[in-house]
């Protein structure tokens, strides 16, 4: 039962340089998010999908792109990293969104940028 | 604007106790309120839910309660051990998608 699979676990980025986070599931659930988490900060939402070719805007997507072409797949594009983006990553889905579902979350990507 | 609290200083108790940690909330009405557990190095992982029309909601040795007049919900570990060592995060359905997430507490049993 792999749930929630992000990778990488570790990412160390220069300043400009752009990458792509993984996230894989594979529950069938319709819902995805990415959120980042930064000490004293919790948890905040980057962006998230209903569905396969729709996604939108959580609190703070300015420097993040993603995209939905499968149910499975939700990656998380970082264009120019800035060292602003230094932070845990973490991928979640639940089966349809609703607000009474529970999250499952991957194990994490710490990202560093110098 | 609305507020999701957590305290933020570490809860220290001694092994056997009960735990007892706070999330209140401002600004707002959840119909919803959910806990998760969330371990160093580690993503959250679901507890339990809480339903508005609920007032305590029992899984083995943990306990919530929701108190919408109050604005507060409290979560119970009875019998702690140190494996209860963790941060908890309490969530609400602010937005339409997905619980927006507290601060979290961190929880440390003493043996």
């Amino acid at each position: 039962n792999a749930g929630v699979t992000q990778t990488p676990k570790f990412q160390v980025l220069k300043t400009g340089q752009s990458m792509t986070l993984q996230c894989a599931q594979d529950m069938n659930h319709e819902y995805m998010s990415w959120y980042r988490q930064d000490p004293g900060m919790g948890l905040r939402l980057i962006h998230y999908s209903v569905g396969a070719g729709i996604t939108d805007q959580g609190e703070v997507p300015n420097g993040y792109n993603v995209s939905r072409s499968t149910t499975e797949d939700f990656p998380l594009r970082l264009l120019s990293a800035a060292p602003s983006q230094t932070s845990v990553y973490f991928c979640a889905s639940s089966s349809t969104g609703a607000t009474n579902e529970k999250l499952f979350f991957g194990s994490g990507t710490q990202l560093s940028v110098l | 604007s609305q507020k999701i609290e957590q305290n933020s200083e570490a809860l220290n108790i001694q092994e056997g106790k009960t735990a007892t940690l706070t999330c209140n909330y401002t600004n707002y009405s959840p119909a919803y309120l959910q806990w998760y557990r969330q371990d160093p190095g580690r993503g959250p992982v679901f507890l339990l839910l809480i339903r508005e029309n609920e007032k305590e909601k029992r899984k083995e040795r943990l306990k919530v309660t929701f108190d919408t007049t109050l604005k507060q919900s409290l979560f119970h570990i009875t019998a702690s051990q140190p494996a209860d060592s963790a941060t908890y995060l309490c969530a609400l359905d602010m937005r339409s998608y997905i619980p927006t997430f507290g601060r979290g507490t961190s929880l440390i049993v003493h043996p």
